[in-house]
């Protein structure tokens, strides 16, 4: 069963660096994700797809600051010189075979 | 620029239908498939509902399935979600989202409608 799993939380201080993380289900490892931003009370925003092969490709506007990477089962979003308009929820989202869709738990940003 | 604005939302009491509608433009609508999620208060993103850009395939989560019914109109530009039959745990706001073109991502977001089934 192809699952996504999030930590609830996150927080990192103003202007610092942060690597959120969303790890792929057993025998998934290959399968490429997306990353959503949620700000508060806001709809979800596409920030980037980050393949397998640690290759990233973002959305339209999305900054420099947001970067992907990959290694093995595991999808980073890595967001540098933080802001506190980052301080938001970042969903991983992907696509299953049986034509489903699936999405992580969510990590909340806390910028401190 | 893409833009989804979503409407029909409301209050409705347990087993009473409402159809929402997303209002495309900033692209060729026909062209993508389109989807529908949705977030319980206080909860995460839970996918729902997708169809094809020809409206040839739809497909459902298992929550709903049997119950909504997803649909466009390519020539208003418009994506419909008929729910029917609604529970306590329907409540959530819902989404609209244009899908990327390998069908497999949800590039373009609406800010949400609300609807809230409750007696």
């Amino acid at each position: 069963q192809l699952v996504l799993t999030q930590s609830p939380s996150a927080s990192a201080s103003l202007g610092a660096s942060v690597k959120l993380t969303c790890t792929l289900s057993s025998g998934h490892s290959s399968y490429a994700i997306a990353w959503h931003q949620q700000q508060p009370e806001k709809g979800p925003r596409y920030l980037m797809k980050v393949n397998s092969d640690d290759s990233h490709s973002k959305g339209d506007g999305i900054p420099d600051r947001f970067s992907g990477s990959s290694s093995g089962a595991e999808r980073y979003l890595t967001i540098s010189s933080l802001q506190s308009e980052d301080e938001a929820d970042y969903y991983c989202q992907t696509w299953g075979t049986g034509f489903h869709w699936v999405f992580g738990g969510g990590t909340k940003l806390t910028v401190l | 620029e893409v833009q989804l604005l979503e409407s029909g939302g409301g209050l409705v009491q347990p087993g009473e239908s409402l159809r929402l509608s997303c209002a495309a433009s900033g692209f060729t609508f026909s062209n993508y498939a389109m989807t529908w999620v949705r977030q319980a208060p206080g909860r995460g993103l839970e996918w729902v509902s997708l169809i094809s850009g020809s409206a040839y395939s739809t497909y459902y989560a298992d929550s709903v399935k049997g119950r909504f019914t997803i649909s466009r109109d390519n020539s208003k530009n418009t994506l419909y979600l008929q729910m029917n039959s609604l529970r306590a745990e329907d409540t959530a706001v819902y989404y609209c989202a244009e899908v990327d073109t390998s069908g497999s991502y949800f590039d373009y977001w609406g800010q949400g409608t609300l609807v809230t089934v409750s007696s």
